[in-house]
């Protein structure tokens, strides 16, 4: 079975610093995708940024970039240059052909 | 990318009602699920729902209290039945496209029974 884990149920980040948020993950599966969701207080499920199984590379959008470890099946987001608007609660899934995992969410409060 | 929505946005529902909750995508999708976020926790996949057959449910949900259709590749219905105040949670659908299976989530609806 799939599961994911966020160990951090909320964090503080001062403006403009960088924030790293902490996901772990199992399965057995070879093939799965990493994703990570930004949830602000509407409800609404924001796709942030992907990484598949077997990317060589870490994967980045913008200010957000995902530190992929496998062999400790890490997949840790970290947000560059905190903005006030980021302050939201940020899921981390796992994916396997389109059905996803989701871990319990850590929540993000940037301070001016 | 998809563009998915629902409607209802919000509901508010006595109990031993049922409600019906409509996803639309603005494109032909393979995959679309159907979601639940209860009050402060994280996202459960309810059930896969198939186009032109039975949708599939995940283990702690069932067809008799979450009737789902799928008439088409665009659109879908999750029907919430005989609703305990326990059922107040956001509702949301999302679609998978593209050869990563990206995932897209409508904007939800958020129920609330009494």
């Amino acid at each position: 079975a799939q599961k994911i884990t966020q160990t951090q149920p909320g964090m503080f980040v001062q403006e403009k610093e960088a924030v790293t948020l902490d996901c772990t993950y199992d399965t057995s599966d070879p093939s799965y995708g990493l994703f990570w969701y930004k949830q602000p207080s509407s409800g609404e499920m924001i796709f942030l940024i992907y990484q598949g199984s077997y990317d060589q590379q870490n994967a980045t959008e913008g200010r957000y970039s995902l530190n992929f470890q496998k062999a400790r099946k890490s997949a840790n987001l970290v947000i560059s240059a905190s903005q006030l608007g980021d302050s939201a609660m940020y899921f981390c899934a796992m994916s396997q052909e389109g059905k996803s995992t989701f871990g319990d969410g850590t929540t993000l409060t940037v301070k001016p | 990318s998809a563009v998915i929505s629902q409607k209802p946005s919000r509901d508010i529902c006595q109990r031993g009602t049922s409600l019906t909750i409509q996803c639309q995508v603005d494109s032909q999708v393979t995959m679309m699920f159907w979601y639940r976020q209860q009050p402060g926790q994280s996202l459960t996949l309810i059930a896969t729902a198939n186009q032109g057959s039975e949708a599939t449910y995940e283990s702690g949900f069932v067809i008799d209290k979450f009737p789902i259709s799928r008439p088409n590749l665009t659109f879908s219905t999750l029907t919430v039945s005989n609703m305990s105040p326990e059922d107040s949670s956001i509702y949301l659908c999302s679609v998978a496209t593209g050869t990563v299976y990206e995932q897209y989530f409508g904007p939800g609806t958020r129920l609330t029974v009494t």
